[in-house]
C-alpha cells in the first residue's frame, strides 16, 4: 500500500510570487484535504477535494486554490505569497469525504517566503 | 474559548511510567476524535481514533472519551524515549467537507 506523498519537500519563494504544491493520495483514498501548520501550532484546514471538486473550505483567502485530478492526486496553489504564508503545508487523504474518516498525512512541504 | 484545548507542556515522565495527555473541546456537535503524534520536523502520524464514550485500547495506547464532559484523553503505558514527541488532539463533526480541528499539541518528553 502506497502512502501519501508530497512534493517538493522544501521550497523558498519571494513575497508576491506564486507556488504550486503537489500531493498523491494513499491508494484506495478518494478525498484529499490540505492543512497549513505554522510553527508551534496545530494544523489548520485550508480545503478539501472530493471527486475533483472543492468540498469544504476553511478560513483562507481566495488566493489559496486547488485542484484534484481523476487519479485523486491534488495541487495547492498560492498566489501573491505573503511572509505569513511561511509554514508546513500538509496533505491528508481519506477514503471518504466525511470528517469521521481517518485522515493520513503526507510528509509535508516546508514553504519559506522571504 | 478555543475550539480544542491542550496543555502545551512539556509533560515530562520517566521511562516506563504512564503518560496522560488531555484534551477538551467546545463544540458539543463533535462526533469523531483523533490523536496524532508528531515528531519534530515531521508530519502528524495517526495513533488512535475514537467515536464512542469509553475506552479504546491499542497496544500501549488507550484513548478515553467522555462526550458529556467534552473531554478526550490519551494514556501511554510503559512510556519509552521514542514516545517523546508532540501529541495533537483533533475533533470533527462527521459532516462532508468539514475539517479536523486540531489543538496546539502537548509536548511529551520521556527520560531514560
Amino acid at each position: 500500500e502506497t502512502g501519501v506523498t508530497q512534493s517538493p519537500t522544501h521550497l523558498i519563494k519571494t513575497r508576491g510570487q506564486q507556488v504550486t504544491l503537489r500531493c498523491s493520495s494513499q491508494s484506495g483514498h478518494n478525498t484529499v484535504s490540505w492543512y497549513q501548520q505554522a510553527l508551534g501550532q496545530g494544523p489548520q484546514f485550508i480545503f478539501q477535494y472530493y471527486r475533483e471538486e472543492e468540498n469544504g473550505r476553511g478560513n483562507f483567502p481566495p488566493r489559496f486554490s486547488g485542484l484534484q485530478f481523476p487519479n485523486y492526486s491534488s495541487e495547492l496553489n498560492v498566489n501573491a505569497l505573503e511572509l505569513d504564508d511561511s509554514a508546513l503545508y500538509l496533505c491528508a487523504s481519506s477514503s471518504g469525504q466525511a470528517s469521521s474518516y481517518e485522515q493520513y498525512f503526507g510528509p509535508g512541504t516546508r514553504l519559506t517566503v522571504t | 474559548q478555543k475550539e480544542v484545548e491542550q496543555n502545551s507542556g512539556p509533560l515530562s515522565v520517566p521511562e516506563g511510567a504512564i503518560a496522560s495527555l488531555n484534551c477538551t473541546y467546545s463544540d458539543r456537535g463533535s462526533q469523531s476524535f483523533f490523536w496524532y503524534r508528531q515528531y519534530s520536523g515531521k508530519s502528524p502520524e495517526l495513533i488512535m481514533s475514537i467515536y464512542s464514550n469509553g475506552d479504546k485500547e491499542d497496544g500501549r495506547f488507550t484513548a478515553q472519551l467522555n462526550k458529556a464532559s467534552q473531554y478526550v484523553s490519551l494514556l501511554i503505558r510503559d512510556s519509552q524515549p521514542s514516545d517523546s514527541a508532540t501529541y495533537l488532539c483533533a475533533v470533527s463533526k462527521n459532516q462532508a467537507g468539514t475539517a479536523l480541528i486540531f489543538g496546539k499539541g502537548t509536548t511529551l518528553s520521556v527520560s531514560s
